[in-house]
């Protein structure tokens, strides 16, 4: 088995601030993903990488960046925090042959910007 | 581009019963139908899912359908136990895509 690392759990920003969310994973997965999960609502896709250096937009990319520093890593920027933002990011990855296959899931990082 | 609509957002059954959770697609290419549970205060992870080459997958105690002509895909629950409490996401992806599109899920609860 493997686990999927979410840093931190928690995270309060200021509106304008710049912040980072990190995810790890051990299962030597090639592909990973960053969700947003409001409260009612459906996760939707930010950024996705599908191998090591690659990356992709999803549906709500904009107002962030991503990074897949390697294979077992990918990072996620809130380039500028909206004030009252309240949301849930979850990490995940798949089985290599990743399209179409089941996603594991990270515990989440949960926002709250001032 | 995909919507997918999951039409409960909370069901309540008794303990032993079936429950039913009912998700709509509109891309016709959606070929990729995969369900998702999420307990209270965790992540999600995989439950099942189904592929358009069949319309009927089983494991265990749950069972997805799956309806191409109304584009219409549930998920079956039978003999229902406290542990099966959770949100459930419905999702739907084209086989040419790497991007899931998440309904807004169905709270469960299974009451004693």
């Amino acid at each position: 088995g493997g686990i999927i690392t979410q840093t931190p759990k928690f995270l309060i920003g200021q509106e304008g601030q710049k912040l980072t969310l990190k995810c790890q994973q051990n299962f030597n997965h090639d592909t990973m993903y960053w969700y947003r999960q409001d409260s009612g609502k459906g996760l939707r896709l930010i950024y996705y990488s599908i191998t090591e250096n690659d990356l992709q937009k999803g549906d709500l990319s904009e107002g962030y960046d991503a990074s897949r520093e390697k294979k077992s890593s990918f990072s996620l920027t809130v380039t500028s925090a909206q004030k009252n933002e309240m949301a849930v990011f979850l990490c995940a990855s798949s089985i290599p042959g990743g399209r179409n296959a089941e996603q594991f899931f990270g515990p989440g990082t949960r926002l709250t910007v001032l | 581009g995909e919507k997918v609509e999951q039409h409960e957002s909370t069901l309540s059954v008794r303990e032993g019963d079936s429950a039913v959770i009912n998700c709509t697609y509109t891309d016709t290419a959606s070929s990729y139908f995969p369900w998702y549970k999420q307990e209270a205060g965790k992540s999600l992870h995989f439950v099942i899912d189904i592929r358009s080459n069949v319309d009927r997958k089983q494991s265990q105690r749950l069972t997805v359908l799956l309806d191409k002509k109304a584009k219409r895909f549930s998920l079956h629950i039978t003999a229902t136990q406290p542990e099966d409490s959770a949100i459930y996401f419905c999702a739907a992806a084209s086989s040419g895509s790497w991007q899931l599109i998440f309904g807004s899920g169905t709270q469960l609860t299974v009451m004693p």
